[in-house]
């Protein structure tokens, strides 16, 4: 079955610095991967996605992740924060391609604190 | 165009009662998903539907049913509330890409309270 771990469920940066969100995912086939934020009281927003294409996948406003099969990882990074990167970050895998395409499992959520 | 827009967007209800929440897609998407968000549980994915049939359901009592019209509008159906159903409805639809995937588009939520 599959599943997904973010490690962190907190993380704070400074505006400026490197963020780090790291996911780990267990899938018994080839997955897709999501990123998604959430920002108080709002949906939420697809950052990027993986689907078998380039490993290295870029996303909005600067995000990008890394497929890292041997690491089972898909973590999330950006250069340089911003105060309106806070928000919720949840790591999402879907094993289905095609058919239900409803049934993704989340992460539980990394909440991402940015200090000015 | 216009984004998946859900309706209403906050209600309370007393413990017995039932509650109808609505979700309107975005044009042209014919799958709707719904999904229930607490904070002790996260995201958790209660059905989905598309041209108007369920084609997955989460692990949700029965009391939790939905329904999608013709016009891919989509309908979920609480009844016997109970405390615990306090929680962010969020419904999606979707478009399959060419590659596959299937990228949700998420609204803003229903959030209900239950008293």
């Amino acid at each position: 079955a599959q599943s997904v771990t973010q490690l962190d469920s907190h993380v704070s940066v400074s505006e400026g610095t490197p963020v780090l969100l790291r996911c780990n995912y267990s899938s018994s086939y080839s997955p897709s991967l999501f990123w998604y934020v959430q920002h108080p009281n709002k949906g939420l927003q697809l950052l990027l996605k993986y689907t078998s294409a380039a490993t290295l996948v870029k996303g909005i406003n600067g995000f990008e992740a890394e497929f890292k099969k041997s690491e089972t990882s898909f973590h999330l990074t950006k250069p340089s924060a911003h105060m309106s990167d806070a928000a919720e970050y949840f790591c999402v895998v879907s094993d289905h391609d095609g058919g239900s395409q409803g049934n993704l499992i989340f992460g539980k959520g990394t909440k991402l604190s940015v200090k000015p | 165009k216009a984004g998946v827009t859900q309706t209403p967007r906050y209600l309370i209800k007393t413990r017995g009662q039932q509650v109808t929440l609505s979700c309107s897609p975005i044009s042209g998407h014919r799958s709707v998903s719904w999904y229930q968000q607490t904070p002790g549980q996260g995201l958790q994915f209660l059905f989905e539907y598309f041209s108007e049939t369920q084609r997955n359901k989460g692990n949700f009592p029965g009391r939790f049913s939905g329904r999608q019209f013709s016009n891919s509008r989509s309908e979920m159906n609480v009844s016997t509330l109970e405390l615990g159903d306090s929680a962010l409805y969020l419904c999606a639809s979707s478009l399959k890409t060419d590659s596959g995937a299937n990228v949700l588009t998420f609204g803003a939520g229903s959030r209900l309270t239950v008293l």
